[in-house]
């Protein structure tokens, strides 16, 4: 089962970048890399997903290094509608039983 | 078109009773998925079931069960419930993606409260 690791929280203010760092050392080759963003009382909904490299999409990036064994979700000039928690998931199509959520990291974002 | 819809948005039911929640996934979505969330926690993967058949099992007792319709809706069913049922139940739709992962778009959820 490949567990992930993140900070429990981080604080920023309003207009700064912020980066998320997750580990998952055990990450096996199939698995993917997918972020998820949850406000209280919501469902969580999806940032974006990469296996290698880099990507991007219209709110975020995200870094995987070649060893693939942690990522670092960047999001860029948040603001305080982007004060969620943010969860890193490893995962292979179709084994959902084997994504694990974990406790996320909770962002704080300031005026 | 409408997201995941889940219902009852909330629930209060005494230890013992039993509970259905209901999920209707995103139209065309074949694959629905369950989920429970404890405050302060992530949420815990409990079923997953595609074209109606199950898929994957999480960590659960047997008290907890679940089945999809021909429509793809689904149903969460939870026997005896004790106090440590109380959570957010989150169900989420998802359909085959190119590639990765498929994307699960999840419900609001249903706020279930055991005393």
């Amino acid at each position: 089962l490949a567990k992930t690791t993140q900070p429990i929280s981080m604080d920023s203010y309003e207009g700064q970048e912020v980066n998320i760092t997750c580990s998952h050392n055990n990450i096996a080759t199939n698995d993917y890399i997918t972020w998820y963003q949850q406000f209280p009382s919501q469902g969580p909904r999806f940032i974006i997903q990469g296996y290698k490299t880099k990507v991007t999409n219209e709110v975020a990036s995200l870094f995987i290094p070649a060893d693939r064994k942690s990522s670092t979700l960047s999001l860029p000039r948040v603001s305080l509608s982007d004060t969620a928690v943010y969860y890193c998931l490893v995962g292979a199509q179709y084994n959902f039983n084997k994504f694990y959520f974990g406790s996320g990291t909770k962002l704080n974002v300031k005026p | 078109d409408a997201g995941v819809t889940q219902s009852p948005t909330h629930l209060i039911k005494t230890r013992g009773q039993h509970v259905t929640l209901r999920c209707s996934p995103i139209s065309g979505h074949k694959s629905v998925s369950w989920y429970q969330q404890v405050l302060g926690q992530g949420p815990q993967f409990i079923f997953q079931y595609y074209e109606k058949e199950e898929r994957g099992r999480g960590n659960f007792p047997d008290r907890f069960s679940a089945r999809q319709f021909p429509n793809y809706s689904s149903e969460l069913n939870v026997n005896a419930l004790l106090l440590g049922d109380s959570a957010l139940y989150l169900c989420a739709s998802s359909e085959p993606g190119t590639g990765g992962t498929d994307t699960q778009y999840f419900g609001p959820g249903t706020r279930l409260t055991v005393l």
